[in-house]
């Protein structure tokens, strides 16, 4: 089973306009990480906002945010006032165990999103 | 700028040849990673680094030899490749210190085995 899902291959936004990218995880674990990279043609993986399990409030990063919903297992990215610059692919990743005291760990990502802007 | 390098950028070599990718994070960081971007696929992690020890293998072919002499470089080397390992090779970096840890990629080296 996949642990994260990402069911928009591809979307179409105006520009200006909000958009919502969705993400869904699977993990059993009470103890995770939940991430989003943005992917330009470059191929870069550019950090745009996490979410922890245990974080009371949805995170926000600038025109980022993230609508974290625990009992559904989704953590879908918000944009708002979209900009041509947001053109890219978009990853959702989780990590597993994130609070078991430290050592490294991989990311799981998900298939992506690759949203468009037009003006 | 995200302060991870990796070099080359760009990589075409034959099935017989022997090359080497190189990553260097200028973060500080304790721990690094390798991952590979295949068309269509997600990305999937091949090995983890922390304080200069592999800590994860996800059952890579040997083809693919990771090495880590310091909490800067990673090196992965390539021997007798095949066409389906052509992808995109990314290499992170964090700093572990257990919590919400968040990974900075480098660019990536593009490989076309031919």
């Amino acid at each position: 089973a996949q642990k994260i899902t990402q069911t928009q291959p591809g979307m179409f936004v105006q520009e200006k306009e909000a958009v919502t990218l969705d993400c869904t995880y699977d993990t059993s674990d009470p103890s995770y990480g939940l991430f989003w990279y943005k992917q330009p043609s470059s191929g870069e993986m550019i950090f745009l906002i996490y979410q922890g399990s245990y974080d009371q409030q949805n995170a926000t990063e600038g025109r980022y945010s993230l609508n974290f919903q625990k009992a559904r297992k989704s953590a879908n990215l918000v944009i708002s006032a979209s900009q041509l610059g947001d053109s890219a692919m978009y990853f959702c990743a989780m990590r597993e165990g994130m609070y078991s005291g430290g050592g490294a760990d991989g990311l799981t990502f998900g298939k992506g999103t690759h949203l468009i802007i037009q003006p | 700028e995200t302060g991870v390098t990796q070099t080359p950028r760009h990589l075409v070599m034959g099935m017989t040849n022997k090359k080497s990718l190189k990553c260097e994070q200028h973060l500080g960081h304790n721990a690094m990673y390798w991952y590979k971007q295949s068309a269509k696929k997600p990305l999937e992690l091949m090995f983890v680094y922390s304080l200069e020890e592999r800590v994860e293998n996800n059952s890579v072919p040997s083809r693919f030899s990771p090495e880590c002499p310091n909490s800067s470089h990673l090196f992965l080397h390539l021997h007798t490749l095949q066409p389906e390992d052509s992808a995109l090779y990314l290499c992170a970096s964090s700093q572990d210190r257990g919590g919400v840890v968040e990974q900075y990629f480098g660019p990536g080296t593009r490989l076309t085995v031919t």
